[in-house]
C-alpha cells in the first residue's frame, strides 16, 4: 500500500524549532519529488516547500524562506522539514505529499503535468507561549 | 508570484444540480492546473491535473476545463458525497505552486 506517515509535530514556543518527518512506503520514494503543504485551523491549503527526487531542486514559499529547511534521505525513504524561528502563524496541520509527473501527448508532442496524488494524514504543529 | 483566485468561496446546491467553480490565475499558466477535493476532516485528494484530465478513479461527473488564466471545475450532478472544499492549484515545474483559497460546497 502506498503510504506517507508524518511525525514530529507538537506544541512549541514562539522562536522555537521542530523537525517534521515523513516516512514513505509502498512506492519507489527516490523517484518522486516531494512536498510539504500546511493548513492552518479553519483555513485553506498552503504550499510550503518542495524537493526534487535527488535533492537537486529545492523551493520554499516566501512565508517560510530562511526559517524552514526541507531535506530527504532516499536510503531511509524519508522526507524532513526542519522548522526554526517558529511563529504563531506557523500553527497548522503539516502534510507531506508525493508529486507525480503525468505524461500527456498532444498531437506529436508530449508534455509533463503535475499533481500531488498521495498525501499523509498530517501532523499538527502548534506555536504558542 | 502567480496568485490563484477561486470563486465563489462557498455555495449551496441541491442534489442533482450542476455546480461550477471558477479559478483564475493572475498570469497565464497554460493548462498547468490541478484540482483537489478535501472532505470534512479528511486529507486532500487529487481530482484533476492538466486542467482537464481526471485522476484515476475520479467519478466522471467531475470535469475540468480552461487554459491560460481562467479555469472551471464542474460537477455535472451534485451528490451528497461531494460535500467538500475544492482547491485549484497552479502546478508546473516552477514553484511556488500556489493554491486557490478554496470553495466550500454544501447541499441545500
Amino acid at each position: 500500500e502506498v503510504q506517507l506517515v508524518e511525525s514530529g509535530g507538537g506544541l512549541v514556543k514562539p522562536g522555537g524549532s521542530l523537525r517534521l518527518s515523513c516516512a514513505a512506503s509502498g512506492f519507489t520514494f527516490s523517484s518522486y519529488s516531494m512536498n510539504w503543504v500546511r493548513q492552518a485551523p479553519g483555513k485553506g491549503l498552503e504550499w510550503v516547500s518542495s524537493i526534487s527526487s535527488s535533492s537537486s531542486y529545492i523551493y520554499y514559499a516566501d512565508s517560510v524562506k530562511g526559517r524552514f529547511t526541507i531535506s530527504r534521505d532516499n536510503a531511509k525513504n524519508s522526507l524532513y522539514l526542519q522548522m526554526n524561528s517558529l511563529r504563531a502563524e506557523d500553527t497548522a496541520v503539516y502534510y507531506c505529499a508525493r508529486e507525480t509527473r503525468f505524461l500527456e501527448w498532444l498531437s506529436s508532442d508530449y508534455y509533463y503535468y503535475y499533481g500531488m496524488d498521495v498525501w499523509g494524514q498530517g501532523t499538527t504543529v502548534t506555536v504558542s507561549s | 508570484d502567480i496568485q490563484m483566485t477561486q470563486s465563489p468561496s462557498s455555495l449551496s446546491a441541491s442534489v442533482g444540480d450542476r455546480v461550477t467553480i471558477t479559478c483564475r490565475a493572475s498570469q497565464g499558466i497554460s493548462n498547468y492546473l490541478a484540482w483537489y477535493q478535501q472532505k470534512p476532516g479528511k486529507v486532500p485528494k487529487l481530482l484533476i491535473y492538466a486542467a482537464s484530465t481526471l485522476q484515476s478513479g475520479v467519478p466522471s461527473r467531475f470535469s475540468g476545463s480552461g487554459s491560460g488564466t481562467d479555469f472551471t471545475l464542474t460537477i455535472s450532478s451534485l451528490q451528497p458525497e461531494d460535500v467538500a472544499t475544492y482547491y485549484c492549484q497552479k502546478y508546473n515545474s516552477a514553484p511556488p505552486n500556489t493554491f486557490g483559497g478554496g470553495t466550500k460546497v454544501e447541499i441545500k
